[in-house]
Formats: C-alpha cells, sequence, structure tokens
C-alpha cells in the first residue's frame, strides 16, 4: 500500500502565531503533493499543488503568502500557515501522488487546526 | 461552471441491504473518476476507481458504474456493515496530471 502521514494531527494555536503541518509519504516517492481544506460537513477544497524542487501552483482566491508550500524532498511537503486567525481553523488534509505514470492520489490522515 | 455534483446527500439503509450512491459529473472532458471513503474526523480513503473507456468495475463488495452518456457515476456497496458508514466523494479527473475536483460527499449511515 502507500501510506501518507501528517503532523501533528491536532494543533491549537493563538490568533498571530504561525503553524507548520507536514506531510510525508512514507513508503513511496511523490513528485506531486497537494493540499486540500476541509470545513465541516463539507468537501475537500484544493489549495495548492506541490512538485518536489519547485514553486507550487495555488488555486485561486488561496493566498500564496498565507498558506506558505514548501515540498523540499520526494517524501515531504510542509504548509505553514502565517499569523493565523480564526477563521483559518479547519481541517487541512494533504495527498502525494506517486511518480510519473501513476494517477491515484494516497490521503493523509487530515489535520485539525483550531485558532484561538 | 464545471463542477462535480451528488443527487443524494444523505442516505439511509440496513444493515445487509444493497447500497447505491449516486454523483454527477457536468465535464465530458474528465476520463478518470475516483470514489473515496472518509470517516470522521480521518483524511479520504480510495475505494474503486474506473477510466472513461470502462463503464463498469468491480472491488470487493464494491461495484463502479460509469453512463457517460448522460454523465453519471454510482457506487454499490453489497451487503452493507455498519463499518461502512461514512461520507462518500465522488472525484473527477481530466488528463493524466489533472488535478482532482471533489464532489459533495454523500453520508452513509447503516442501522445494524
Amino acid at each position: 500500500g502507500a501510506v501518507v502521514s501528517q503532523h501533528p494531527s491536532r494543533v491549537i494555536c493563538k490568533s498571530g502565531t504561525s503553524v507548520k503541518i507536514e506531510c510525508r509519504s512514507l513508503d513511496f516517492q511523490a513528485t506531486t503533493m497537494f493540499w486540500y481544506r476541509q470545513f465541516p460537513k463539507k468537501s475537500l477544497m484544493l489549495m495548492a499543488t506541490s512538485n518536489e524542487g519547485s514553486k507550487a501552483t495555488y488555486e485561486q482566491g488561496v493566498e500564496k503568502d498565507k498558506f506558505l508550500i514548501n515540498h523540499a524532498s520526494l517524501t515531504l511537503s510542509t504548509l505553514t500557515v502565517t499569523s493565523a486567525h480564526p477563521e483559518d481553523s479547519s481541517f487541512y488534509i494533504c495527498s502525494a501522488r506517486k511518480l510519473i505514470g501513476k494517477e491515484t492520489q494516497y490521503f493523509g490522515p487530515g489535520t485539525r487546526l483550531l485558532v484561538l | 461552471g464545471e463542477s462535480v455534483g451528488l443527487h443524494l446527500p444523505t442516505l439511509s439503509v440496513q444493515e445487509g441491504d444493497n447500497s447505491i450512491i449516486n454523483c454527477a459529473y457536468s465535464n465530458s472532458a474528465s476520463d478518470y473518476f475516483i470514489w473515496y471513503k472518509q470517516e470522521s474526523g480521518k483524511g479520504p480513503q480510495f475505494i474503486i476507481d474506473i477510466r472513461s473507456n470502462m463503464d463498469k468495475r468491480q472491488g470487493q463488495r464494491v461495484t463502479v458504474l460509469l453512463n457517460k452518456t448522460v454523465k453519471h457515476l454510482s457506487l454499490q456497496i453489497a451487503a452493507t456493515q455498519p463499518g461502512d458508514s461514512a461520507v462518500y466523494f465522488c472525484a473527477e479527473k481530466r488528463g493524466s496530471q489533472g488535478n482532482l475536483i471533489f464532489g459533495k460527499g454523500t453520508k452513509l449511515s447503516v442501522k445494524p
């Protein structure tokens, strides 16, 4: 199988602080990783796509300076929510796609962010 | 605009019955479709996929049907079990490097 992990699983922070979420592909190399945001009882909304070694591609309406994405290796991508505010509270989910030729995306368990 | 949607936001079935979850998509250029299962507080879990050159694909207790004429996708779960209770999302993809677009989700509740 293909396992994707996220850390932390839950985080509570004060308004104005920054939070970093890690996404790792544990048993495969991922050329592309995706970050999604999900509000309660809603579907997943793609925030950005990141390819290893290059800048992330952000979806329309997603502030790249607010949500910093780094994809430094084939097994690790990070999402940093800068100067978090209560409206940033959400469930953040990453997914990873295997090397070229494979289409299936494997999802991490998600990170619950609560900004007070 | 282009979207993937679901006909039924909630579905309640008796344990042992078959479940059918439906999904409509609007872009005929989509060539790859996936069903995901998401349990509360967890990430989506891959269930089954199908390419546009097929109209049916079977897995263990699950079958996906694709009707390109009416742009409709369905997930059939045989002998539904309490462990099947979750939210099910369909997703579409356009091209080998395209992004997944998720539908709204259907909550499946299985009554014992």
